[in-house]
């Protein structure tokens, strides 16, 4: 098993250009999450899904869609990029009934 | 708020046992997480426990709980060269009904271990 992975690995953007990040999962795994990693505040929830077809919020959902086609990739969109989107971003997933979030390797993302 | 804090650094010698605080704000957090970060690298589950508990050990690690203060701590017996990273603890809040949780994670707390 791959378990979770993320494609891109880095990327820089201009502002107002747009681009989609892929998480992809192999664990069949029900729910899915976005977080941002910025410096001195931890990690935060962007979006999660809980089932193919089902998107919903997390904390800081502004600037950011998603999109779940398939129940094993989980896509994070950024329609017009902004240099506050400069961050970490982690997928993660999680099955139910077993509460453990398992944590892709990151995309970097880095918006001039 | 939704704060959960960590302190920021943390330096031990190599051998020595190392202790990684965490308050959390949820008394109703169900499931309370350690993961580690290495630089560059995603965040690695360590260890989890459950809030009815107050204890619990697996190999090297040692989780402490106090419900009452809402403490939580990592305890890392022998630390070695390879355990430098960072350590986030997190707890984890209900959501979309309850059909599934979220995170909530602290700053990370920086362990360095000296040799």
């Amino acid at each position: 098993n791959a378990g979770v992975t993320q494609t891109p690995k880095f990327r820089v953007l201009k502002t107002g250009q747009s681009m989609t990040l892929l998480c992809a999962q192999d664990m069949n795994h029900e729910y899915m999450y976005w977080y941002r990693q910025d410096p001195g505040m931890g990690l935060r929830l962007i979006h999660y899904s809980v089932g193919e077809g089902t998107t919903a919020k997390g904390e800081v959902p502004d600037g950011y869609n998603v999109s779940r086609l398939k129940k094993q990739n989980f896509l994070l969109g950024l329609e017009s990029a902004a240099p506050s989107q400069t961050s970490v971003y982690f997928c993660a997933s999680m099955t139910s009934g077993i509460y453990e979030q398992y944590f892709g390797p990151g995309t970097r993302l880095t918006v001039t | 708020g939704e704060d959960v804090e960590q302190s920021l650094f943390l330096s031990v010698r190599e051998g020595d046992s190392s202790v990684i605080n965490c308050t959390y704000t949820d008394s109703s957090s169900t499931y309370l997480y350690w993961y580690k970060q290495e630089p560059g690298a995603g965040l690695q589950l360590l260890t989890y426990i459950f809030s009815n508990m107050d204890m619990k050990q697996d190999q090297r690690l040692t989780v402490l709980l106090n419900k009452k203060d809402k403490h939580l701590s990592l305890r890392i017996a022998d630390t070695q060269t390879g355990d430098s990273a960072i350590y986030f603890c997190a707890e984890s809040r209900a959501i979309y009904g309850g059909a599934t949780n979220k995170l909530i994670f602290g700053t990370g707390t920086l362990l360095a271990v000296q040799p």
